[in-house]
């Protein structure tokens, strides 16, 4: 199962910030928090992610707690092309066996004009 | 840099016969991993491949299998199919060097079993 929990939906008005929780709890020490988007039917696209630092691409930006029992990636001015489902998945990059993504059920994020 | 590639793009087979899909990665990149998206089940991981030797497998019964060949693009077949192997077959690749294994998928495959 996956170790993290997102809202199922989530709306935001074309030119704003989008802003999307995640939480995980149970992160262990050693996993890195991880977003991807997927466009319907295309192959997920890989957005940005952090252990415990904030971090900041040409996409997003990540924040992450303190504690690191809960992360917001935020899309600083959405646009029409961002609506898709986005994952935050919890993830080990050197575990090993353990080293598959494990996918939930992400958010749907719809973009509104 | 190109991205990952995968061919065919969709593909149609009726029950029972067997299909081959094919997964080219980033340049450079020698891990290879397949994931099976359905409706029902969502996304789900198959297996990796890291220079040619499966290293990670996921819940799937034998008739899916996998290999990876010398420049590390990499194949996955399933033989006996059923109506339920309808799905986005994904491929992703990574670097899998030190701490950098960010996984970057293709477009898809589409299988449809009729």
């Amino acid at each position: 199962d996956a170790k993290t929990t997102q809202p199922t939906s989530m709306d935001c008005a074309e030119g704003r910030a989008a802003n999307l929780p995640c939480n995980h709890s149970t992160i262990s020490g050693n996993e890195y928090v991880y977003w991807y988007r997927q466009i319907h039917s295309q192959g997920p696209q890989y957005i940005i992610h952090g252990l415990k630092n904030n971090e900041t691409n040409e996409m997003a930006s990540l924040i992450i707690t303190e504690d690191r029992k809960s992360s917001t990636l935020i899309l600083p001015h959405a646009t029409l092309r961002d609506t898709a489902v986005y994952y935050c998945i919890a993830h080990d990059p050197i575990g090993g066996s353990q080293g598959n993504l494990i996918f939930g059920k992400g958010t749907k994020l719809s973009v509104k004009p | 840099k190109a991205g990952v590639t995968q061919t065919p793009r969709y593909l149609i087979k009726t029950r029972g016969q067997q299909v081959t899909l094919s997964c080219s990665p980033i340049s450079g990149h020698r891990s290879v991993s397949w994931y099976q998206q359905t409706p029902g089940q969502g996304l789900q991981f198959l297996f990796e491949y890291f220079s040619e030797t499966q290293r990670n497998k996921g819940n799937f019964p034998g008739r899916f299998s996998g290999r990876q060949f010398s420049n590390s693009r990499s194949e996955m077949n399933v033989s006996t199919l059923e109506l339920g192997d309808s799905a986005l077959y994904l491929c992703a690749s990574s670097l899998l060097a030190l701490r950098e294994d960010t996984q970057y998928f293709g477009p898809g495959t589409r299988l449809t079993v009729l």
